[in-house]
């Protein structure tokens, strides 16, 4: 089935350093790919998503770029802020047609920067 | 313009009751689906509904139940409430197929 793996978190990084979250996904058909972003205490809020491959989805500083080739789509951000703590998730969609209410997520990192 | 609105935020309850959590879509958007979110398990989809059918089922057991108005508001049932169906119910509102979710806040369920 389809499925979602982010890496092993949690991650801790100092105020201004450089983030990468790795996400590789397996699909059975041409996903759209997500990556989703939880505050404490609040529910899901979309960062960025692609639609198809060699597309970059961006927001925020936060770039991630759907590799078809290497079924990937990692979250990168050049100068990270104590406000960027929170659970990223990424998640992908065999959207269109009847299933666009349904998500694979993965598990989730945790991201906690210091000031 | 109103987001996605869930009540109630947090509910305890007892093994073997039944609960009903609301969703409030945004206005406008016909897809409304459901996840369960567990620190063990991550986010799951439970179902999702689109012009009061259900259109897509996760697995879960039968306990788990939904059902869609014609507003779009929807509902989800838990009957005979076990210990790990304590969780963070999110329902989420959709308008596109390219699958972006709006997402509520959440119903937090703690089953005592």
């Amino acid at each position: 089935g389809d499925s979602v793996t982010q890496m092993e978190g949690p991650v801790t990084l100092s105020e201004e350093a450089f983030l990468t979250i790795n996400c590789t996904y397996t699909a059975t058909g041409y996903p759209s790919l997500f990556w989703y972003v939880q505050y404490p205490g609040e529910g899901l809020q979309l960062l960025l998503k692609a639609t198809k491959a060699d597309d970059k989805g961006s927001n925020k500083g936060f770039e991630a770029t759907y590799r078809k080739e290497t079924t990937s789509f990692h979250l990168e951000k050049g100068s990270v802020q104590v406000s960027d703590s929170a659970v990223y998730f990424c998640a992908l969609s065999l959207a269109g047609g009847t299933s666009y209410g349904k998500l694979t997520f993965g598990q989730g990192t945790i991201l906690t920067v210091h000031p | 313009k109103a987001g996605v609105t869930q009540t109630p935020r947090y509910l305890i309850k007892t093994r073997g009751q039944q609960v009903t959590l609301s969703c409030s879509p945004i206005s406008g958007h016909r897809s409304v689906s459901w996840y369960q979110q567990t620190p063990g398990q991550g986010l799951q989809f439970l179902f999702e509904y689109f012009s009061e059918t259900q259109r897509n089922k996760g697995n879960f057991p039968g306990r788990f139940s939904g059902r869609q108005f014609s507003n779009s508001r929807s509902e989800m049932n838990v009957s005979t409430l076990e210990l790990g169906d304590s969780a963070l119910y999110l329902c989420a509102s959709s308008f596109s197929p390219d699958g972006e979710l709006f997402f509520g806040e959440g119903s937090r369920l703690t089953v005592l």
